[in-house]
């Protein structure tokens, strides 16, 4: 079936490791998008990229890094730098008309 | 710039009672407007959206919504609600070609017996 993977589901990293997200599409979408979620605070964009060797800054890029080096695959970094990393992480690829989302990554910072 | 407010952070109602979540939205360009529904622990799952054309706009599960343009709103409406439409609901815009969409903060739908 086509859709979006995410993985880890669940995870947990000591305070000042790095960790990254996995996300996969194989909907043959060119856009993906990364999305932070916090109880009460909605969804609010980290990166995006609109087509491969390419992507942008969202309104809350400040600790996070990103590469797009295949279509399919969309990676985040979370870095030692951001300081509230705890939260719910959405990936989402751009079809027609709409955004498709992933089930999601929850960080736990311990 | 563009920004969503949903005005009701939490709605409860009783098992087949109507139901509408209000959004409210800014932009400066023409917008396209989106509900997306959140089961706990779950991704996003579109329920409708606003392109452009006919006003009233509707989804899956029962679920419509209505563009109005001069009240700035796209409030989301089910005439007779069910136990398992009990989740989270979110209003977003987006106002250009790269689809940024802009979240409202939510609204958690919880439907009693």
């Amino acid at each position: 079936d086509g859709g979006i993977t995410q993985s880890p589901k669940y995870l947990f990293r000591k305070e000042g490791q790095n960790v990254t997200l996995s996300c996969e599409q194989n909907l043959n979408h060119d856009a993906m998008y990364w999305y932070r979620q916090d109880p009460g605070q909605g969804l609010r964009l980290i990166y995006y990229s609109q087509i491969v060797n390419d992507f942008q800054k969202g309104d809350i890029a400040e600790g996070y890094s990103v590469s797009r080096e295949k279509k399919e695959s969309f990676p985040l970094t979370v870095t030692s730098a951001q300081k509230n990393p705890t939260a719910f992480y959405l990936c989402a690829s751009r079809g027609p008309g709409e955004l498709f989302f992933g089930e999601g990554s929850r960080l736990t910072v311990l | 710039a563009q920004s969503v407010t949903q005005l009701d952070s939490q709605v409860p109602v009783f098992e087949e009672a109507p139901v509408e979540l209000r959004c409210n939205y800014s932009s400066s360009v023409s917008v396209y407007l989106f509900w997306y529904v959140q089961y706990p622990n779950q991704g996003l799952q579109l329920l409708l959206k606003y392109l452009s054309g006919s006003t009233l706009v509707k989804g899956i599960n029962g679920f419509e919504a209505e563009f109005n343009k001069s009240q700035t709103s796209f409030h989301l409406r089910k005439p007779s609600v069910h136990i398992s439409d009990t989740a989270e609901y979110f209003c977003a815009v987006s106002g250009g070609s790269n689809y940024k969409l802009t979240f409202g903060k939510g609204t958690l739908l919880t439907v009693n017996p």
